[in-house]
């Protein structure tokens, strides 16, 4: 079953924060996001493990909770280049060899 | 350059013609997946393979094939397209599929199929 990603698309302003969350109905083991700008594959931003880390990568951060079996992305001060779909991929921990489950994706426009 | 490669990157044909999509990596990964993106459903697992010679189903490998004879190559097959199979698909690679790497999936530019 796919993990649920909210908002399902959000439009910001230059500058302005955004949280996009990841909720699964099954343990985790990690979860993983990706983002994909229009007509490109998605690209890795970042991975994290059960145990609530949370991890950066420039103004990105993301945080694992994995007693809510939930994952959140937060992008503060919003720039152009962050528009586009955010993926979660998540990692149960009875499923070691089916890798990812992806949500349904975020789409994530940034406006000057 | 390490990178996955797809062809082609677009595809027209009409249903029941077989097709094969190609896919090959140069970083000597073990696992290779193939995903299929439509609107509002994301990127839905079709096959995986582990290594050489090891595949397996993923979430809608119905209609689909793959073959794992060498560590580079993972071709995704349709023996008879149907327009449902109409799609952009995404191969992808990584390290390893074990648990304990916890190693990103790299991303081939994608092949944009339409089955008429």
């Amino acid at each position: 079953q796919q993990p649920v990603q909210s908002p399902q698309a959000v439009i910001l302003r230059e500058g302005e924060d955004a949280v996009i969350n990841c909720s699964s109905s099954k343990a985790l083991y990690s979860v993983h996001w990706y983002r994909q700008k229009h007509g490109e594959a998605p690209v890795f931003l970042m991975i994290l493990l059960k145990g609530g880390e949370q991890k950066g990568h420039e103004k990105i951060s993301a945080s694992f909770n994995e007693k809510k079996q939930q994952s959140s992305l937060y992008l503060t001060a919003s720039q152009l280049s962050y528009s586009g779909t955010y993926f979660c991929g998540t990692k149960a921990l009875n499923n070691a060899g089916n890798m990812l489950t992806f949500g349904g994706g975020t789409r994530l426009m940034v406006k000057p | 350059e390490a990178q996955v490669t797809q062809n082609p990157r677009y595809l027209i044909t009409v249903t029941g013609k077989k097709l094969t999509v190609t896919c090959s990596q140069n970083m000597n990964h073990e696992y290779m997946s193939w995903y299929r993106q439509d609107p509002g459903l994301g990127l839905r697992q079709i096959y995986y393979s582990m290594n050489v010679e090891v595949t397996d189903k993923g979430d809608v490998p119905e209609g689909y094939k793959v073959s794992r004879k060498e560590k580079r190559n993972f071709p995704l097959i349709l023996e008879s397209p149907s327009p449902n199979q109409t799609s952009l698909y995404f191969c992808a690679s990584s390290l390893s599929g074990q648990v304990i790497y916890n190693s990103p999936l790299h991303f081939g530019n994608g092949t944009r199929l339409t089955v008429t």
